[in-house]
């Protein structure tokens, strides 16, 4: 299958600080990726979808300032969390959608454990 | 209604039994339908797509769909230890994951 990468894995930052989360695919080229949040025991909640080259279409109740997404390229979507606090503290998970798949497969990359301090 | 829906368990089978998960969606125009399972801690992971009527068999994966009536099932034979995880069922069209079924296989 195809592969998601996501970068960091883990990170901790003060309340107040942006943080910076990469996933890229590695072996194919995505034109849609998805972010989804995931808290303890709960489902995954999609939070945007990006699109290379255009605007992200953010889910109802996600704030577009404060979780700014960039598909600048057909590898690589970032998720930017800007000004976190605590409650932002989660598992953020992306995936990307294989454009030549029989269907909408859409494959995971590892995610990243958030915690804000 | 949400727009998927699973019985949330937990559920929990002897090894070697059958496993049955059972999801319902709302969008009658739905064309794709996935299961994917989740270990704790980690993503989850792809393990069968679905999107015509009927069954699709994949080693001890079974994928029932079921457009008429809008669910879509995930049997698992001869369930192993390591069968347990959190199995989420996914419509594709939206992106949209249910709540997931959390199965539990005993030794």
């Amino acid at each position: 299958g195809a592969v998601v990468s996501q970068h960091p894995s883990w990170v901790i930052c003060k309340s107040g600080t942006s943080v910076k989360i990469e996933c890229r695919s590695l072996d194919f080229q995505a034109t849609t990726m998805f972010w989804y949040r995931q808290f303890p025991k709960q489902s995954l909640m999609l939070m945007a979808t990006s699109n290379e080259g255009s605007k992200a279409t953010y889910e109802q109740g996600v704030e577009k300032d404060k979780f700014l997404i960039n598909h600048a390229s057909l590898t690589l979507s970032t998720l930017t969390v800007t000004s976190a606090h605590p409650e932002d503290s989660s598992f953020y998970i992306c995936s990307a959608r294989d454009p030549w798949g029989a269907g909408y497969e859409q494959y995971f990359g590892p995610g990243t454990r958030l915690t804000v301090t | 209604q949400k727009e998927v829906e699973q019985n949330s368990g937990p559920l929990s089978v002897p090894e070697g039994a059958i496993a049955s998960l059972n999801c319902t969606y709302s969008d009658r125009g739905s064309q794709s339908f996935f299961w994917y399972r989740q270990y704790s801690g980690k993503s989850p992971e792809l393990i069968m797509s679905i999107y015509s009527n009927g069954d699709k068999e994949d080693g001890r994966f079974t994928a029932q769909l079921n457009k008429a009536s809008q669910y879509v099932s995930l049997l698992i034979r001869d369930s192993q230890p390591s069968d347990s995880a959190t199995y989420l069922c996914a419509v594709n069209e939206n992106m949209r994951f249910g709540a997931g079924t959390r199965l539990t296989v005993k030794p």
